[in-house]
Protein backbone atom coordinates (compact mmCIF):
# COMPACT_ATOMS: atom_id res chain seq x y z
CA UNK A 1 0.00 0.00 0.00
CA UNK A 2 0.66 3.52 0.30
CA UNK A 3 3.07 5.14 2.25
CA UNK A 4 3.30 8.92 3.32
CA UNK A 5 6.12 10.61 4.81
CA UNK A 6 6.24 14.28 6.21
CA UNK A 7 8.50 16.43 7.56
CA UNK A 8 9.14 18.56 9.89
CA UNK A 9 6.61 16.87 12.76
CA UNK A 10 6.91 20.24 13.93
CA UNK A 11 7.40 23.78 12.57
CA UNK A 12 8.00 27.31 14.76
CA UNK A 13 8.53 30.15 12.14
CA UNK A 14 8.17 34.22 12.75
CA UNK A 15 5.13 36.14 11.68
CA UNK A 16 5.85 36.99 8.32
CA UNK A 17 8.42 34.36 7.15
CA UNK A 18 7.98 31.15 5.32
CA UNK A 19 6.91 27.55 5.95
CA UNK A 20 7.52 25.01 3.80
CA UNK A 21 6.38 21.25 4.53
CA UNK A 22 7.73 18.65 2.36
CA UNK A 23 6.21 14.75 1.89
CA UNK A 24 7.55 11.71 0.13
CA UNK A 25 5.47 8.98 -1.38
CA UNK A 26 5.93 5.06 -2.10
CA UNK A 27 3.31 3.97 -4.80
CA UNK A 28 3.93 5.77 -8.44
CA UNK A 29 0.33 5.17 -9.14
CA UNK A 30 -0.72 7.59 -6.91
CA UNK A 31 -2.12 10.66 -9.08
CA UNK A 32 -3.80 12.92 -6.48
CA UNK A 33 -2.29 14.74 -3.55
CA UNK A 34 -4.30 17.13 -1.08
CA UNK A 35 -2.95 19.28 1.65
CA UNK A 36 -5.50 19.84 4.99
CA UNK A 37 -5.14 21.88 7.80
CA UNK A 38 -6.83 20.54 11.04
CA UNK A 39 -7.40 23.43 14.26
CA UNK A 40 -7.68 22.04 17.05
CA UNK A 41 -10.67 19.70 17.80
CA UNK A 42 -12.06 20.82 14.28
CA UNK A 43 -11.88 18.73 10.69
CA UNK A 44 -9.28 18.55 8.55
CA UNK A 45 -10.05 21.28 6.13
CA UNK A 46 -8.62 21.18 2.33
CA UNK A 47 -6.82 24.15 1.88
CA UNK A 48 -4.83 23.37 -1.56
CA UNK A 49 -4.30 20.12 -3.91
CA UNK A 50 -2.51 19.11 -7.04
CA UNK A 51 -3.01 16.31 -9.67
CA UNK A 52 -0.09 14.21 -10.67
CA UNK A 53 0.16 15.94 -14.37
CA UNK A 54 0.75 19.40 -12.57
CA UNK A 55 4.47 20.73 -11.48
CA UNK A 56 3.17 23.84 -9.25
CA UNK A 57 -0.42 25.31 -8.15
CA UNK A 58 -0.95 28.44 -6.17
CA UNK A 59 -3.61 30.01 -4.12
CA UNK A 60 -2.93 33.10 -2.46
CA UNK A 61 -0.04 32.79 0.05
CA UNK A 62 -0.13 28.98 -0.08
CA UNK A 63 1.56 26.63 -3.01
CA UNK A 64 2.28 23.46 -3.60
CA UNK A 65 4.77 21.54 -5.71
CA UNK A 66 5.13 17.90 -7.18
CA UNK A 67 7.99 16.21 -8.38
CA UNK A 68 6.35 12.64 -9.68
CA UNK A 69 9.56 11.54 -9.80
CA UNK A 70 11.34 11.79 -6.93
CA UNK A 71 7.79 11.24 -5.72
CA UNK A 72 7.86 14.58 -3.24
CA UNK A 73 5.66 17.23 -2.61
CA UNK A 74 5.71 20.04 -1.16
CA UNK A 75 3.61 22.98 0.65
CA UNK A 76 4.75 26.74 0.99
CA UNK A 77 3.21 29.15 3.00
CA UNK A 78 4.38 32.84 2.49
CA UNK A 79 4.01 35.59 4.82
CA UNK A 80 3.13 33.24 7.65
CA UNK A 81 -0.38 34.81 9.84
CA UNK A 82 -0.99 33.74 13.15
CA UNK A 83 -3.87 32.25 11.82
CA UNK A 84 -1.88 29.79 9.94
CA UNK A 85 -1.22 27.86 13.27
CA UNK A 86 -2.60 24.78 12.82
CA UNK A 87 -1.70 20.81 12.06
CA UNK A 88 -1.19 20.59 8.25
CA UNK A 89 -1.63 16.98 6.85
CA UNK A 90 -0.02 15.84 3.44
CA UNK A 91 -2.00 12.80 1.90
CA UNK A 92 -1.56 11.06 -1.62
CA UNK A 93 -4.56 9.86 -3.20
CA UNK A 94 -4.93 5.60 -4.75
CA UNK A 95 -7.90 4.31 -5.50
CA UNK A 96 -9.93 6.85 -4.18
CA UNK A 97 -8.64 6.16 -0.66
CA UNK A 98 -6.79 8.86 0.95
CA UNK A 99 -3.13 7.95 2.61
CA UNK A 100 -2.14 10.79 5.07
CA UNK A 101 1.40 11.72 6.74
CA UNK A 102 1.74 11.87 10.03
CA UNK A 103 1.14 15.97 10.41
CA UNK A 104 3.07 19.07 11.07
CA UNK A 105 2.19 21.60 13.64
CA UNK A 106 3.20 24.62 12.44
CA UNK A 107 3.20 27.59 15.33
CA UNK A 108 3.35 31.00 13.99
CA UNK A 109 5.32 33.36 16.60
CA UNK A 110 3.83 37.33 16.32
CA UNK B 1 -24.60 23.75 7.64
CA UNK B 2 -24.97 21.93 4.51
CA UNK B 3 -21.29 20.24 5.29
CA UNK B 4 -20.88 16.20 6.73
CA UNK B 5 -21.91 15.84 9.94
CA UNK B 6 -21.24 13.05 12.66
CA UNK B 7 -23.38 12.14 15.85
CA UNK B 8 -22.47 11.77 18.08
CA UNK B 9 -19.20 14.17 18.65
CA UNK B 10 -18.54 12.32 21.76
CA UNK B 11 -19.14 8.70 22.60
CA UNK B 12 -17.73 6.97 26.31
CA UNK B 13 -18.08 3.68 26.66
CA UNK B 14 -17.28 1.02 28.65
CA UNK B 15 -15.05 -1.99 27.26
CA UNK B 16 -17.17 -4.46 25.67
CA UNK B 17 -19.71 -2.53 24.44
CA UNK B 18 -20.97 -1.83 21.26
CA UNK B 19 -21.38 1.94 20.03
CA UNK B 20 -22.24 2.58 16.78
CA UNK B 21 -22.11 6.25 14.97
CA UNK B 22 -23.82 8.38 12.27
CA UNK B 23 -22.64 10.50 9.26
CA UNK B 24 -24.30 11.91 7.22
CA UNK B 25 -22.36 13.42 3.69
CA UNK B 26 -23.21 16.59 1.82
CA UNK B 27 -26.28 16.04 -0.52
CA UNK B 28 -25.72 14.26 -3.55
CA UNK B 29 -22.47 13.27 -3.11
CA UNK B 30 -22.75 9.51 -3.88
CA UNK B 31 -18.83 8.52 -2.18
CA UNK B 32 -18.44 8.06 1.20
CA UNK B 33 -15.15 7.33 3.31
CA UNK B 34 -14.58 6.41 6.94
CA UNK B 35 -11.28 7.31 8.74
CA UNK B 36 -9.70 6.52 12.03
CA UNK B 37 -7.27 9.19 14.00
CA UNK B 38 -5.55 8.52 16.86
CA UNK B 39 -3.41 11.80 18.60
CA UNK B 40 -0.72 13.02 16.79
CA UNK B 41 -1.41 11.01 13.51
CA UNK B 42 -2.70 11.40 10.17
CA UNK B 43 -6.28 9.68 9.58
CA UNK B 44 -5.99 5.92 8.30
CA UNK B 45 -8.87 5.04 5.60
CA UNK B 46 -11.23 1.94 7.09
CA UNK B 47 -13.74 2.12 4.49
CA UNK B 48 -15.22 3.18 1.32
CA UNK B 49 -18.64 3.57 0.03
CA UNK B 50 -20.12 4.48 -3.63
CA UNK B 51 -23.91 4.50 -3.00
CA UNK B 52 -25.18 1.79 -1.03
CA UNK B 53 -21.78 -0.34 -2.18
CA UNK B 54 -19.21 -1.03 0.35
CA UNK B 55 -16.53 -1.24 -2.05
CA UNK B 56 -13.20 -1.03 -0.05
CA UNK B 57 -12.52 -1.98 3.63
CA UNK B 58 -8.69 -1.56 5.11
CA UNK B 59 -6.82 -4.62 7.05
CA UNK B 60 -7.90 -2.04 10.08
CA UNK B 61 -11.48 -2.48 9.95
CA UNK B 62 -11.37 -6.08 11.99
CA UNK B 63 -14.23 -8.17 12.35
CA UNK B 64 -15.60 -6.21 15.01
CA UNK B 65 -16.14 -3.42 13.15
CA UNK B 66 -18.72 -2.61 10.82
CA UNK B 67 -20.58 -0.46 8.22
CA UNK B 68 -23.65 0.34 6.38
CA UNK B 69 -24.45 3.03 4.10
CA UNK B 70 -28.54 1.05 3.33
CA UNK B 71 -30.07 3.46 1.02
CA UNK B 72 -26.93 5.05 -0.33
CA UNK B 73 -27.25 8.29 1.88
CA UNK B 74 -26.09 8.46 5.67
CA UNK B 75 -23.67 5.73 7.27
CA UNK B 76 -23.22 4.02 10.38
CA UNK B 77 -20.18 2.91 11.85
CA UNK B 78 -20.65 -0.07 14.14
CA UNK B 79 -17.64 -1.62 16.56
CA UNK B 80 -18.72 -4.69 18.86
CA UNK B 81 -17.14 -5.35 21.76
CA UNK B 82 -14.88 -2.13 21.99
CA UNK B 83 -11.27 -2.27 23.39
CA UNK B 84 -9.28 0.30 24.25
CA UNK B 85 -7.16 0.40 21.60
CA UNK B 86 -10.35 1.09 19.61
CA UNK B 87 -10.24 4.92 21.56
CA UNK B 88 -9.32 7.40 18.71
CA UNK B 89 -11.83 10.04 16.45
CA UNK B 90 -13.63 8.56 13.86
CA UNK B 91 -14.22 10.82 11.15
CA UNK B 92 -16.55 10.46 7.61
CA UNK B 93 -15.84 12.03 4.69
CA UNK B 94 -18.22 12.62 1.24
CA UNK B 95 -17.33 13.79 -2.46
CA UNK B 96 -19.06 13.87 -5.32
CA UNK B 97 -18.66 11.67 -8.39
CA UNK B 98 -16.14 12.99 -10.96
CA UNK B 99 -14.11 14.51 -8.29
CA UNK B 100 -11.31 13.83 -5.92
CA UNK B 101 -11.32 16.33 -3.17
CA UNK B 102 -12.89 14.57 -0.07
CA UNK B 103 -14.34 16.81 2.81
CA UNK B 104 -14.38 15.76 6.51
CA UNK B 105 -16.95 15.91 9.18
CA UNK B 106 -16.51 17.13 12.77
CA UNK B 107 -15.65 13.39 13.51
CA UNK B 108 -16.93 11.20 16.72
CA UNK B 109 -13.92 11.00 19.27
CA UNK B 110 -14.31 7.65 21.17
CA UNK B 111 -12.99 6.79 24.46
CA UNK B 112 -13.23 3.35 25.63
CA UNK B 113 -12.71 2.96 29.07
Amino acid sequence: GENVEQHPSTLSVQEGDSAVIKCTYSDSASNYFPWYKQELGKRPQLIIDIRSNVGEKKDQRIAVTLNKTAKHFSLHITETQPEDSAVYFCAARNDYKLSFGAGTTVTVRA
Amino acid sequence: DTGVSQNPRHKITKRGQNVTFRCDPISEHNRLYWYRQTLGQGPEFLTYFQNEAQLEKSRLLSDRFSAERPKGSFSTLEIQRTEQGDSAMYLCASSPSGTREQFFGPGTRLTVL
